[in-house]
């Protein structure tokens, strides 16, 4: 089956520091990357939708300029935290939808999940 | 727009009884519907999806779901529930549009299954 993976696993910074977390799809094309945010026992929250070549999507309320997210590739996005607070503390998980078609549904894939903590 | 509900953020069944999550959508155009479980500190698992055809879909580990369009819900059963079943339930809904829409979850169910 489809893999997505994410890296790292988890990570620990101190308070305005920048993250980086990659999303990848290991063996698939995936021209669009859906960016979630998990808070303890709460349900997935969207935050943005990445487009290879293009400007990523946000959310109603997501800050673009706190979330940097680029599309480098096919099979690469890259969520940047900028700046990061404890309030940014978080699961980020991402999910990659294989591209087969524009007018039928394509399987979305998840990655497993990036832990932030924020100190 | 879509939306989803998931009535009882926990349940709890004992080893080898009906399990039973309930998810109610509203959408405006014919939804796509999926389940997905989650354990601790890990991703998503699509467990099973309704996109079009048959109404009941079966899925992995032997759950299984009905989409009911008139009664706007897509509920989750396996009918003997064991122990590794014990994890986070999502519904989630996404317009049959085009190919990569987004998807809207609910607020999810923890099955909690007592041996």
């Amino acid at each position: 089956g489809a893999v997505v993976s994410q890296h790292p696993s988890r990570v620990i910074c101190k308070s305005g520091t920048s993250v980086k977390i990659e999303c990848r799809s290991l063996d698939f094309q995936a021209t669009t990357m859906f960016w979630y945010r998990q808070f303890p026992k709460q349900s997935l929250m969207l935050m943005a939708t990445s487009n290879e070549g293009s400007k990523a999507t946000y959310e109603q309320g997501v800050e673009k300029d706190k979330f940097l997210i680029n599309h480098a590739s096919l099979t690469l996005s890259t969520l940047t935290v900028t700046s990061a607070h404890p309030e940014d503390s978080s699961f980020y998980i991402c999910s990659a939808p294989m591209d087969r078609s524009a007018f039928s549904y394509n399987e979305q894939f998840f990655g497993p999940g990036t832990r932030l903590t924020v100190l | 727009a879509q939306s989803v509900t998931q009535l009882g953020s926990h349940v709890s069944v004992s080893e080898g009884a009906l399990v039973l999550l309930r998810c109610n959508y509203s959408s405006s155009v014919p939804p796509y519907l999926f389940w997905y479980v989650q354990y601790p500190n890990q991703g998503l698992q699509l467990l099973l999806k309704y996109t079009t055809g048959a109404t009941l879909v079966k899925g992995i580990n032997g759950f299984e779901a009905e989409f009911k369009k008139s009664e706007t819900s897509f509920h989750l059963t396996k009918p003997s529930a064991h122990m590794s079943d014990a994890a986070e339930y999502f519904c989630a809904v996404s317009p049959s549009l085009f190919g990569n829409e987004k998807l809207t979850f609910g607020t999810g169910t923890r099955l909690t299954i007592i041996p």
